[in-house]
């Protein structure tokens, strides 16, 4: 059964402190993992798509980077519109192919 | 482009009533999905249309469950005899589908649900 574990699962930053959120995983084949960011009261907005260890994406100050048993997402110099809930999600192998999250972090940027 | 648009955005209703929600899918996008949010709990998934195939039923919690799309396109998910414990935030997702890839879903903005 695929497992996603997200950690830590609430995070306070002050505004430029640069840090890293973690998502490591257990899947019997990665097909790929996704970050989507969710503001209170709405739904996941898609962020990132990673295929394949060694893959990094960038958007502005995130950067996400996959291992096999793992990604980060890293934030440089945060900003208070940063704070939402990040989640990672990994695709089920089967017909549906649906997505199986994590829990999220909850990431407060302080001004 | 429009993205999944998702109505109503808030729905309250008694025990025992059924309810509908609906969701828009983004244009050109044949696979669609539905989840589940529950408060203090993770995205929970609940059905899958891919084109004109047989939906996967397989993550709905109960009978009184049900989803249709038709023309491929619009989505009704139904909930029968609503009980508490079926409040919760619900959401919508489109994606195109190919064979060879897993992509990105896409969500809507969600109808959250309250059960009196």
């Amino acid at each position: 059964e695929d497992q996603v574990t997200q950690s830590p699962e609430a995070l306070r930053l002050q505004e430029g402190e640069s840090s890293s959120l973690n998502c490591s995983y257990t899947v019997s084949g990665l097909r790929g993992l996704f970050w989507y960011r969710q503001d209170p009261g709405k739904g996941p907005e898609f962020l990132f798509t990673l295929y394949s260890a060694g893959e990094e994406k960038e958007k502005e100050r995130l950067k996400a980077t996959l291992t096999k048993k793992e990604s980060f997402l890293h934030i440089t110099a945060p900003k208070p519109e940063d704070s939402a809930t990040y989640l990672c999600a990994v695709p089920h192998w089967g017909s549906a192919r649906q997505l199986t999250f994590g829990s999220g972090t909850q990431l407060t940027v302080l001004p | 482009g429009a993205g999944v648009s998702q109505s109503p955005s808030n729905k309250v209703t008694e025990k025992g009533k059924d309810v509908e929600l609906r969701c828009d899918p983004i244009s050109g996008h044949t696979a669609l999905y539905w989840y589940r949010q529950s408060l203090g709990q993770g995205l929970e998934f609940l059905i899958y249309f891919q084109g004109n195939s047989a939906p996967d039923k397989s993550g709905l919690p109960s009978d009184r469950f049900s989803a249709e799309r038709t023309g491929g396109s619009v989505s009704t998910l139904t909930i029968q005899r609503t009980q508490q414990e079926d409040s919760a935030v619900y959401l919508c997702a489109s994606s195109l589908s190919q064979a060879s890839s897993y992509n990105e879903q896409f969500f809507g903005p969600g109808t959250r649900l309250t059960v009196l």
